[in-house]
């Protein structure tokens, strides 16, 4: 089946430990993002990337680092000088960057540190 | 700058009552309009957009959206609830002016709602 898919989908983080969430595509889309989810708010983008090779920083990169070698993966790395880690993250894509292009998004990950 | 507003973060409504979740944006030039749907510990879930044209729009599981220019509102409805319709509801907004900015979508933060049997 076409689609998203994130893991680990629970992922616990010890104080001072980088932690990487994979997300992988396989519906031919350009365009991938991470957003991060709080309780009470809505979705806050972290990272973009249009095409591969290539990435933009979102609303609250700091923290986070992503890298785009393949059109389909898009891994996000939380790092230790993110002080407040623990959300769900969501993977999502799309066919590019046009306005009008629907964003898709996978089942999320349980970001957790302990 | 895009904004979104959800003023209500809960909506209750009995199984088989119409539904309404309300939506308005703000953008500076014209919009493209989003509405997804979250269930627990789920990702979001892609229910229907305008982007031009005819101002309701029809999307998936009976949901329909209504587009009002001059009232700069979203809000997505539904004829008869049905209690699988709980669930977490987004609206969101792009500029269409930001063509070439991926970055540029813009979520509300959230409406709760909730059927009743």
């Amino acid at each position: 089946d076409g689609g998203i898919t994130q893991s680990p989908k629970y992922l616990f983080r010890k104080e001072g430990q980088n932690v990487t969430l994979s997300c992988e595509q396989n519906l031919n889309h350009d365009a991938m993002y991470w957003y991060r989810q709080d309780p009470g708010q809505g979705l806050r983008l972290i990272y973009y990337s249009q095409i591969v090779n290539d990435f933009q920083k979102g609303d609250i990169a700091e923290g986070y680092s992503v890298s785009r070698e393949k059109k389909e993966s898009f891994p996000l790395t939380v790092t230790s000088a993110q002080k407040n880690p623990t959300a769900f993250y969501l993977c999502a894509s799309s066919p590019g960057a046009v306005s009008g292009n629907t964003i898709y998004f996978g089942e999320g990950s349980w970001l957790t540190v302990v | 700058a895009q904004s979104v507003a959800q003023p209500e973060d809960q909506v209750n409504v009995a199984e088989g009552n119409p539904l309404t979740v309300k939506c308005t944006y703000s953008v500076s030039g014209n919009p493209y309009l989003f509405w997804y749907v979250q269930y627990p510990n789920r990702g979001l879930q892609f229910l229907l957009k305008y982007i031009t044209g005819d101002n309701l729009v029809k999307g998936s599981y009976g949901f329909e959206a209504e587009f009002n220019k001059s009232q700069t509102s979203f809000h997505l409805k539904k004829p008869s609830a049905l209690v699988s319709d709980s669930a977490l509801y987004f609206c969101a907004v792009r500029d269409k002016g930001n063509a070439g900015s991926a970055r540029q979508l813009t979520f509300g933060s959230g409406t709760q709602l909730t059927v009743l049997p």
